[in-house]
């Protein structure tokens, strides 16, 4: 039983450029939320997709984007990086439409900005 | 917007001490959860608690949430080194898809 994947494990940008992070939730969950994480800070929600739809955003800005593909998996795209992006990125899945349900995590992807 | 607060930040004990770990929100929650990170790891799913006053035990671990629904603790009996990591409780505001996390609190362990 597989649980989140998420893709590429670290990645190193500049200034300016766009990323794109993949995930594939665990098996049988079709609820993908993303979060960014700074060093020694907790999870911020960034955006949550359920039926290929954006359900619930955080307080990031529109160069924050995503999408949810049929099979439940997704992206997310972050565009003009900045330094402050530096981050540890995670996807969780959920099951569901209902919220309150327990967050089941990746392994995130680290992304350097330089 | 929503303010989940955890303290302490950082908890060094001896092993075979208590922990404890206090969240507070600034809104009324529908739900508690905590969640456990170890170093270099990902936030593990650990439980959830919904009702008003509920208590829950897994082992040498009890969670409460308070009786208004915006402060829960997490308290850990007779440390074990394999406690350490980063332990963090998230809520949802009622109605809300956002889970919205505290800052955490850092347990590390002297053998």
């Amino acid at each position: 039983d597989a649980g989140v994947t998420q893709s590429p494990t670290h990645l190193i940008k500049t200034r300016g450029q766009q990323v794109t992070l993949r995930c594939s939730p665990k098996s049988g969950h079709d609820t993908v939320s993303w979060y960014q994480q700074a060093l020694g800070q907790g999870p911020q929600f960034i955006f949550q997709y359920y039926e290929e739809e954006e359900r619930q955003r955080g307080n990031f800005p529109d160069r924050f984007s995503g999408h949810q593909f049929p099979n439940y998996s997704s992206e997310l795209n972050v565009n003009a990086l900045l330094l402050g992006d530096s981050a540890l990125y995670l996807c969780a899945s959920s099951l569901g439409q209902v919220s309150n349900q327990p967050q089941h995590f990746g392994d995130g992807t680290r992304l350097s900005i330089l | 917007g929503q303010q989940v607060m955890q303290i302490p930040q950082y908890q060094h004990v001896q092993e075979g001490e208590d922990f404890t770990t206090y969240c507070n929100s600034s809104t009324t929650l529908s739900n508690i959860q905590w969640y456990k990170q170890r170093p270099g790891g990902h936030p593990v799913f650990l439980i959830q608690l919904v009702k008003s006053g509920e208590v829950k035990k897994q082992k040498r671990l009890t969670f409460q949430f308070g009786e208004a629904k915006k402060n829960s603790s997490l308290h850990i009996t007779a440390t074990q080194t394999t406690d350490v990591g980063t332990y963090f409780c998230a809520g949802h505001s009622t109605g809300a898809q956002k889970l919205v996390f505290g800052q955490g609190t850092r347990l590390t362990i002297n053998p």
